[in-house]
């Protein structure tokens, strides 16, 4: 069966630090990977989406990226974090061509 | 991307039926309606979904307009554990699958 891993699960940074958020998929191959930030009593913002290694659009101008690595791998990263990057970060897979969206934990991310 | 329109809250009491609808005026012909629902600190998790005619499934049904244009989903007997903010979004196996999340609606059953 298919699984999703997200960590960590609560982070807590200083403004102008660095962030890696790290999502990982297992038991299915070439996915549709998301990175989503929600914040507090809000819906879910699309930040990022990616089709294959190395393949990623961006949906907002931010101060964070996303890269690929390795098929199953996501990671959203960012050099200086700010204020308004605090708020609560979700992976998400779907099947290649497929609708169903599978959502990990989630990361809380605070800065201070 | 379609939108879609929900109210912000609802409130239903245990045991009874809840109805949740959802308006997609904008809808094209590939999306499919889903639903999601997420409990405070935790990620969405996947309720139902259908494409034109009525689904059921062990969690919920989705009633969907002739139409399209809108669709309803109903909790048959509400319990205190399906309190959640409840999503409807419209996602299309074209164009990565991508999807615009509203606020939802935030589902509160008393006991």
């Amino acid at each position: 069966s298919q699984t999703i891993h997200q960590w960590p699960a609560t982070l807590v940074q200083p403004v102008g630090s660095p962030l890696s958020l790290e999502c990982t998929v297992e038991g299915t191959s070439n996915p549709n990977l998301y990175w989503y930030r929600q914040a507090a009593g809000r819906g879910l913002q699309l930040l990022f989406y990616s089709v294959g290694i190395g393949q990623i659009s961006s949906e907002v101008p931010q101060n964070l990226s996303a890269s690929r690595p390795q098929d199953r791998q996501f990671i959203l990263s960012s050099k200086k974090l700010l204020l308004s990057d605090s708020g609560f970060y979700l992976c998400a897979w779907s099947v290649l061509r497929g609708t169903l969206l599978f959502f990990g934990s989630g990361t809380q991310l605070s800065v201070l | 991307d379609a939108k879609t329109t929900q109210p912000n809250s609802m409130e239903s009491n245990e045991e009874e039926p809840v109805h949740l609808p959802c308006n997609h005026s904008t809808i094209s012909g590939t999306d499919y309606i889903h639903w999601y629902r997420q409990l405070p600190s935790q990620g969405p998790e996947y309720v139902i979904h259908g494409l034109t005619s009525n689904v059921n499934n062990r969690m919920a049904s989705l009633a969907i307009a002739e139409d399209r244009k809108s669709s309803t989903l109903i909790l048959h007997r509400a319990t205190l554990r399906d309190a959640a903010v409840y999503y409807c979004i419209l996602r299309t196996n074209t164009n990565a699958g991508k999807s615009t999340f509203g606020d939802g609606t935030t589902l509160t059953v008393k006991p």
